[in-house]
């Protein structure tokens, strides 16, 4: 049951470029979508989220993306720094009805931002 | 900055054991989860709490899961007779609100357990 999807299991860019992450969702009822950061042996970090009535959200260098017609969602880092260098999950949540209060996670992109 | 604490970080216990994980979440947040993630596989959804009750939990949080806020602070995650599947990293996450949608679940570091 793969209801959020992350099909890219790891991306390299180089420091300075523009590392994009991509994420696809299955399930309608998934209207608020978040992005998190996680190192090793550390929990997932939140990063920046986006509510369905929007399209685009801004926080300093990241950029999510949601497009509803195709239920994919991106996160745009720009410049990537090497700090930058973790694990990215996707998850998504309806905000009402059943499974409204869990959080589904993709698998997750393991980013490595070459100096 | 806030943050959720979780203790122990790495509990190591016998099979058919009972294990209980400690979670301090963020001081006014409201709801509380538990997460846990098999090795290599996906964060996993168990239980929310809110207002000292199950608010929604899943399949994978039987009858050998329980929760429990015991005070004002802690929030307890038990395991009645661990089985060798509930090996994973358990996440505890609080988020601000409900009601207000659009609120992040923030997440402790996570306690490993390992069953023997």
């Amino acid at each position: 049951d793969q209801q959020v999807k992350q099909n890219s299991p790891s991306l390299s860019v180089q420091e300075g470029r523009i590392s994009i992450l991509n994420c696809d969702y299955t399930n309608s009822m998934f209207d608020y979508f978040l992005w998190y950061k996680k190192y090793p042996a550390e929990g997932p970090t939140f990063l920046i989220s986006i509510s369905s009535i929007k399209d685009k959200n801004e926080d300093g260098r990241f950029t999510v993306f949601l497009n509803k017609s195709a239920k994919h969602l991106s996160l745009h880092i720009v410049p990537s720094q090497p700090g930058d260098s973790a694990v990215y999950f996707c998850a998504a949540k309806a905000s009402s009805g059943a499974g409204s209060y869990q959080l589904t996670f993709g698998k997750g992109t393991k980013l490595s931002v070459i100096p | 900055e806030p943050e959720v604490t979780q203790t122990p970080s790495h509990q190591v216990t016998q099979m058919g054991q009972e294990v209980i994980l400690r979670c301090v979440p963020i001081s006014n947040h409201l709801y509380f989860y538990w997460y846990r993630q098999i090795l290599g596989q996906k964060v996993e959804f168990l239980v929310s709490f809110y207002n000292n009750e199950i608010s929604e939990k899943s399949e994978i949080f039987d009858d050998q899961f329980s929760v429990e806020r015991p005070d004002g602070s802690n929030f307890t995650l038990k395991i009645r007779s661990t089985k060798l599947e509930d090996s994973a990293m358990y996440f505890c996450a609080s988020s601000e609100s409900f009601s207000l949608w659009n609120q992040p679940q923030h997440f402790g570091d996570g306690t490993r357990l390992s069953i023997l």
